[in-house]
């Protein structure tokens, strides 16, 4: 069995801030993990994906995620946040072999001028 | 190159009418899901396609709700005797196999009201 918790539901930042998106996971598996982003009345886009390769992923739009197994978290993070970011997040479990992926609730992210 | 499409992309239905979804994944990807966004419930699965086969239909709410598809492309889901809580919006996806750390891309949905 695999789950995801997303641990804000809403995150509002300043554009230029940094931003933090946090996400823990319980999987059975060595796990794929994934974050999608999710703009209003489109479709769901990968951000970036973790597969056993290096913990720190980079993915699109400047965006990264560091695979913690000890904390068994995968937060999303970004240095500066650009108004075009305003979304919403999804984190995303996947098991190994075979797996359907496993959505988190998701968090809104809020970007003010 | 071509992304996956749905169609209708907007579905108005009366309850009890049956409604049928399109999908029209990436040209060659074997593995195909159908999932459904709903407000205060997320992402559920429904059904994953691997070719025309349905391994798993483990998340399919209730036998109202059936899938198809054909030719390793094209994937219907058809939803009989819709109930008002049906409403939502209809997601495919398909990846290039039915790996769990494959990509899968999605469509832009199906948004699906049932009055």
């Amino acid at each position: 069995a695999q789950s995801v918790t997303q641990l804000d539901s809403h995150v509002s930042v300043s554009e230029g801030t940094p931003v933090l998106l946090r996400c823990n996971y319980s999987s059975s598996y060595s796990p794929s993990l994934f974050w999608y982003v999710q703009h209003p009345n489109k479709g769901l886009q990968l951000l970036l994906k973790y597969t056993s390769a290096a913990t720190l992923v980079k993915g699109i739009n400047g965006f990264e995620a560091e695979f913690k197994k000890s904390e068994t978290s995968f937060h999303l993070t970004k240095p500066s946040a650009h108004m075009s970011d305003a979304a919403e997040y999804f984190c995303v479990v996947s098991g190994s072999g075979y797996s359907t992926l496993t959505f988190g609730k998701g968090t809104m992210l809020l970007v003010s001028p | 190159g071509a992304g996956v499409s749905q169609s209708p992309s907007n579905k108005v239905t009366e309850k009890g009418k049956d409604v049928e979804l399109r999908c029209d994944p990436i040209s060659g990807h074997t593995a195909l899901y159908w999932y459904r966004q709903s407000l205060g419930q997320g992402l559920e699965f429904l059904i994953y396609f691997q070719g025309n086969s349905a391994p798993d239909k483990s998340g399919l709410p209730s036998d109202r709700f059936s899938a198809e598809r054909t030719g390793g492309s094209v994937s219907t889901l058809t939803i009989q005797r819709t109930q008002q809580e049906d409403s939502a919006v209809y997601l495919c996806a398909s990846s290039l196999v039915g790996s769990g750390s494959n990509e899968q891309f999605f469509g832009p949905g199906t948004r699906l009201t049932v009055l």
